[in-house]
């Protein structure tokens, strides 16, 4: 079974400019996260979704950060414009269903200059 | 959403020890998770503990779950070198629908 996939793996920006990342979860599974990583702390959740709806985004600051899941499957996060201090890893997990165990991709590692 | 907080925020310890971290969390909890995260990589789940469960063993992992006290641990016996890395903790309930939020997690250093 592949696991979830995650492009690009290392990104560098520069402060302002716009940034997408793309996951891809294990098929199947209906419900998608998109986790912040700052470095020494852990994974903040950004967003869950359950097929291709929303059911938590609280953290996202919504003002810059966006993300969608067409047709319930992949999923993109979008920031734009970035800051400095949106430098972190971006991670994002599947699992079958909600509070049930999360698979992680490698994560995509953001640098803002 | 439900945030662990773990405990010790690192450990250190020699290979052949047992290692022994905490978690804690706020509200009521339908299971509780661990996951273990290497250095620069993506977070791998461990061990799924639901409410109704006060103990579970996997290989040499063994957590616990004490939901009057809120609190779980896990213990990795006769730790080798391999099981260096962040281990984190978090908490899910069913009724708010919400994922797992996690805590800063504990580092744990298992030397030669």
């Amino acid at each position: 079974e592949a696991g979830v996939a995650q492009s690009p793996r290392y990104k560098i920006i520069e402060k302002r400019q716009s940034v997408a990342f793309w996951c891809n979860p294990i098929s199947g599974h209906a419900t998608l996260y998109w986790y912040q990583q700052i470095l020494g702390q852990g994974p903040k959740l950004l967003i869950q979704f359950q097929n291709n709806g929303v059911v938590d985004d609280s953290q996202l600051p919504k003002d810059r950060f966006s993300a969608e899941r067409l047709k319930g499957v992949d999923s993109t996060l979008k920031i734009q414009p970035a800051k400095l201090e949106d430098s972190a890893v971006y991670l994002c997990a599947s699992s079958s269903q909600g509070g049930e165990t999360q698979y992680f991709g490698p994560g995509t590692r953001l640098l803002v200059l | 959403s439900q945030q662990g907080e773990e405990d010790p925020q690192a450990l250190s310890i020699q290979e052949g020890e047992n290692a022994t971290m905490n978690c804690s969390y706020k509200t009521s909890i339908n299971n509780l998770q661990w996951y273990r995260q290497n250095s620069g990589r993506g977070l791998v789940h461990l061990i799924l503990i639901r409410s109704n469960e006060r103990e579970k063993h996997s290989g040499r992992l063994r957590v616990t779950l004490d939901t009057s006290k809120k609190s779980s641990s896990l213990l990795i016996t006769a730790s080798q070198a391999a099981d260096t890395a962040s281990y984190f903790c978090a908490g899910w309930n069913s009724n708010s629908g919400y994922a797992l939020n996690f805590g800063k997690g504990t580092s744990l250093l298992v030397t030669p």
